[in-house]
């Protein structure tokens, strides 16, 4: 596509439900990353696609953010058991990598969550 | 892992004028360091970046320079319009993660 696209770009969730967000990346980039954004803060890091799998996820806050990337394009934020802590913008962006690329993100609009 | 850290958190210049903005890091193996701009309920752009074998770098009214023995960098934008108030944030990266600072408010009054 033409830029990286999140869906949905507004969820409102009771705590304790379970939410899904996506990342379509700009097709043919190879990594893909995930971060969250609260209000007033700078992004921060969660979790690094190179191709299908997780190259470092130690950005995850706890075993209730799982992240997949099955066919390495179209990834997938999973929150189990929401949290009003969880809300925030959650921003993927995608890179391309290899030989000569500037490393440049470009980033998706974000999904804002919102646990009530 | 890296720490960036980033001043001021606010900046309030007049049109015109000069801003600058500083980010310091941790880890010295970072080697690219982008600067990202967030229009309010946007998504965050780049607007400019430098990699770790050079000192500085210009696009017309930005700059950015790199001290890597001090493991600082700053943004430097001349000729301040109000189009550029936004939120900016420094990066580092050494290839991999890209771990952002807590961002600068910047308002340039007309």
């Amino acid at each position: 596509g033409a830029g990286v696209s999140q869906t949905p770009s507004n969820k409102v969730t009771e705590k304790g439900k379970y939410v899904e967000l996506r990342c379509d990346p700009i097709s043919g980039h190879t990594a893909l990353y995930w971060y969250r954004q609260s209000l007033g803060q700078g992004p921060e890091f969660l979790i690094y696609f190179q191709g299908t799998g997780a190259a470092d996820d130690s950005g995850l806050p706890n075993d209730r953010f799982f992240a997949v990337r099955p066919e390495g394009s179209v990834s997938t934020l999973k929150i189990q058991r929401t949290e009003r802590g969880d809300s925030a913008v959650y921003l993927c962006a995608s890179s391309a990598r290899g030989r000569g690329n500037t490393g440049e993100l470009f980033f998706g609009e974000g999904s804002r969550l919102t646990v009530l | 892992g890296e720490n960036v850290e980033q001043h001021p958190s606010t900046l309030s210049v007049q049109e015109g004028d000069s801003a600058v903005i500083k980010c310091t890091y941790s880890d010295s193996a970072s080697n690219y360091f982008p600067w990202y701009k967030q229009e309010l309920g946007k998504r965050p752009q780049l607007i400019i970046d430098i990699r770790s074998n050079v000192g500085e770098k210009k696009d017309q009214r930005i700059a950015v320079t790199l001290n890597k023995t001090a493991k600082h960098f700053s943004l430097h934008i001349t000729e301040t319009q109000p189009e550029d108030s936004a939120v900016y944030f420094c990066a580092a990266s050494t290839g991999n993660q890209f771990y952002f600072g807590t961002g600068t408010s910047l308002t340039v009054i007309p």
